[in-house]
């Protein structure tokens, strides 16, 4: 298996552009979540996802930030309008079973600059 | 809500000696489950350690070992042998009650020197 892939790597964008992360899990995991990791606040989780279903979302900072999981193979998260204040690393994990009583797969990141 | 402390900021250790990261948590449930992460340069998060709060044998993986102490709520990382491929960020984790998602600490930076 190829992991869990997310793109673009990078992302730079001026301020009020929309951005879309996208995020292709490993097949056969039945969750799949969202962090943001910046200097100041570490890692935060934003949102997950059990098949497909958001189940928590109470890390969205706010209105401007959406996820959605159209099906088991890809989620994408979109801010719109972005703000500089975004500009962070966003992972996308993912986990069988139990989810985060598992291990949790990360994917290689998007940095995303916003200008 | 559950709270993950990591208390050093940065850490450093010569290559071939012994280190170990602190980590405390808070929380109220019996059950959970405690990680560690690591993460190099290349920003790749990758398990170390995993560690069930009901087991009361301590994990171990090679070079790796936790000293869990749950009365304590403390839950550290060993390290030993230390090598140059060990440095990189290091986060403590914490995944418990009824809400299937992680907590991070946030981190405390290894330095290997040669």
């Amino acid at each position: 298996d190829a992991g869990v892939i997310q793109s673009p790597r990078h992302e730079v964008t001026e301020m009020g552009q929309e951005v879309t992360l996208r995020c292709k899990p490993i097949s056969g995991h039945d969750y799949l979540f969202w962090y943001r990791q910046t200097m100041m606040r570490g890692l935060e989780l934003l949102i997950y996802f059990n098949n497909n279903v958001p189940i928590d979302d109470s890390g969205m900072p706010e209105d401007r930030f959406s996820a959605k999981m159209p099906n088991a193979s890809f989620s994408t998260l979109k801010i719109q309008p972005s703000e500089p204040r975004d500009s962070a690393v966003y992972f996308c994990a993912s986990s069988p079973g139990q989810g985060a009583y598992e291990k949790l797969f990360f994917g290689s990141g998007t940095q995303l600059s916003v200008l | 809500a559950q709270t993950v402390t990591q208390s050093q900021p940065e850490m450093s250790v010569q290559e071939a000696e012994t280190v170990t990261l602190s980590c405390t948590y808070d929380t109220s449930e019996s059950d959970y489950y405690l990680f560690w992460y690591k993460q190099p340069p290349s920003r790749q998060m990758i398990l170390v350690i995993r560690q069930e709060a009901y087991k009361q044998q301590n994990a171990t993986e090679n070079r790796f070992s936790v000293n869990f102490q749950k009365a304590a709520k403390s839950f550290s990382l060993k390290i030993s042998d230390s090598q140059l491929g060990d440095a990189a960020m290091y986060f403590c984790a914490y995944s418990g009650g009824s809400n299937y998602k992680l907590t991070f600490g946030k981190g405390t930076l290894l330095t290997v020197n040669p």
